[in-house]
C-alpha cells in the first residue's frame, strides 16, 4: 500500500527557533509537495520537489530519494508560521493520484 | 487574478437530495482534482482529471461523480448524498502533472453538512 507518514503530528516552538517537519513515504515517487493550511482553512502550495533542495525565504525543503524521505525546515520561526503543514506525494508508475500525509500542526509562540 | 473558485462555500442539505459543487479555474490548467478533508483522516483524493473528457478515480470515489466538459470547469456531483459525505471539500488545479511547473492551486473549500 502506498503510504505517506509525517512527524511530528504536533509541534510547539518559541519564536526564532529552527523547525523541522518530516515526511516519509513507502514506494517510489514522481513528485512530493509541501502544503500549508492556515487556521482559516485555505491551502497554499509551498514547494514541489522531485530531487534535491529548494529554498524560499525562511523555508527550505529537501528530499532524499534513496531514503524515501523529505524534510521541511523553517528558520527563524515566527508566530505567523503557525499553520498545518501537509506533505503530498504523487507515486511513480504512471498514475496521477495524490496521497497526503495527515499533517503537522505547528504553533509558534511569541 | 489567477484563482480557483468553488461554489457554494457552505451547504447544508438532507440525505438523498442531489447536489453539485462547482469548481472553476482561470489559469488554463490541464490537471484538476477534488479532495475531501476529514478530522483524523486528512486530505484524500476523490477524482482527478488530466484534461477535457479525461477523468479517473482517486482513493475515495464512492458516492461521487465528476465531469470535465470544459477545461476550466470540474464540477463534483453527489447524486444521493449521505451523512458520511459531510466534509470539507477542496478543488485544485495545476499545469499537467510531471512538469517543472507542477504546483497545485487550491480553491477556498466547500463545507458540506448532510443531515
Amino acid at each position: 500500500k502506498n503510504e505517506v507518514e509525517q512527524s511530528p503530528q504536533n509541534l510547539t516552538a518559541q519564536e526564532g527557533e529552527f523547525i523541522t517537519i518530516n515526511c516519509s513515504y513507502s514506494v517510489g515517487i514522481s513528485a512530493l509537495h509541501w502544503l500549508q493550511q492556515h487556521p482559516g482553512g485555505g491551502i497554499v502550495s509551498l514547494f514541489m520537489l522531485s530531487s534535491g533542495k529548494k529554498k524560499h525565504g525562511r523555508l527550505i525543503a529537501t528530499i532524499n530519494i534513496q531514503e524515501k524521505h523529505s524534510s521541511l525546515h523553517i528558520t527563524a520561526s515566527h508566530p505567523r508560521d503557525s499553520a498545518v503543514y501537509i506533505c503530498a506525494v504523487r507515486f511513480s508508475g504512471g498514475y496521477q493520484k495524490v496521497t497526503f500525509g495527515t499533517g503537522t500542526k505547528l504553533q509558534v509562540i511569541p | 487574478e489567477a484563482q480557483v473558485t468553488q461554489n457554494p462555500r457552505y451547504l447544508i442539505t438532507v440525505t438523498g437530495k442531489k447536489l453539485t459543487v462547482t469548481c472553476s479555474q482561470n489559469m488554463n490548467h490541464e490537471y484538476m482534482s477534488w479532495y475531501r478533508q476529514d478530522p483524523g483522516l486528512g486530505l484524500r483524493q476523490i477524482y482527478y482529471s488530466m484534461n477535457v473528457e479525461v477523468t479517473d478515480k482517486g482513493d475515495v470515489p464512492e458516492g461521487y461523480k465528476v465531469s470535465r466538459k470544459e477545461k476550466r470547469n470540474f464540477p463534483l456531483i453527489l447524486e444521493s448524498p449521505s451523512p458520511n459525505q459531510t466534509s470539507l471539500y477542496f478543488c485544485a488545479s495545476s499545469p499537467l502533472a510531471g512538469g517543472p511547473r507542477e504546483t497545485q492551486y487550491f480553491g477556498p473549500g466547500t463545507r458540506l453538512l448532510v443531515l
